[in-house]
């Protein structure tokens, strides 16, 4: 089945250091849609961005992110980072039967120290 | 505006004991919705999906069952509850038929089984 491998566990990171998180994808689905949702503690999850066009740079609050069909990746990125944003990041996959949920990575826990 | 809310906010419980845990929308008619569970620090595992009422589809099942009385109802419950069933529960819908559709988190259920 779908499956998204999010590499990194935990990042930490100065205040004002760029952020790179890791996202690789793989599934049968020939036009996959993938998305970035960010969980703060003791909140529920909630959609970062999301993208389904090749090679397309994506942008919020931020952050962004580009998705390459070519090697299966939807990194996330942010030139510098600010203490809030210290949270939980997951990368999702959202599979061709549509009526099922997202698929999710196991998340990349951001910890931004001054 | 759709608004989605989950009951209880927060259950402690014993092992071996019954639990029904509650997830309502309003402002969407007919939504697709869902039953994730997250445990501490963990992934999203999404347990099950319905796409209407009275039809449940089970994507992993962790001893528990879910239900869907109602359009704007969605319902997760167990007869005997495990230790491995603490965890936060939520309930989420999509936005639309497609799989570009945003989903949405409910605040959440915090379960912690004794």
């Amino acid at each position: 089945g779908d499956s998204v491998t999010q590499t990194e566990g935990l990042v930490t990171l100065t205040e004002g250091l760029p952020v790179m998180l890791n996202c690789t994808y793989q599934t049968i689905y020939s036009n996959p849609f993938l998305f970035w949702y960010v969980q703060h503690l003791n909140e529920s999850p909630r959609l970062l961005l999301k993208s389904f066009t090749d090679n397309k740079r994506t942008e919020h609050q931020g952050f962004h992110a580009t998705l390459h069909k070519s090697s299966s990746s939807f990194h996330l990125q942010k030139s510098s980072a600010q203490l809030s944003d210290s949270a939980l990041y997951y990368c999702a996959l959202s599979e061709g039967n549509y009526a099922q949920g997202l698929t999710f990575g196991l998340g990349t826990r951001v910890s931004v120290f001054p | 505006a759709q608004t989605i809310h989950q009951w209880p906010v927060a259950e402690i419980k014993a092992v071996g004991s019954p639990l029904s845990l509650g997830c309502t929308i309003k402002g969407k008619s007919s939504p697709n919705l869902y039953w994730y569970w997250q445990a501490t620090g963990g992934t999203l595992q999404q347990l099950f999906y319905s796409i209407t009422v009275g039809q449940v589809e089970s994507v992993v099942q962790l001893n528990l069952s879910a239900s869907r009385p109602k359009d704007d109802q969605f319902i997760l419950s167990t007869e005997k509850l495990l230790l491995s069933h603490s965890g936060f529960y939520l309930c989420a819908w999509r936005t639309g038929l497609g799989s570009y559709a945003e989903q949405f988190f409910g605040p959440g259920t915090r379960l912690t089984v004794l």
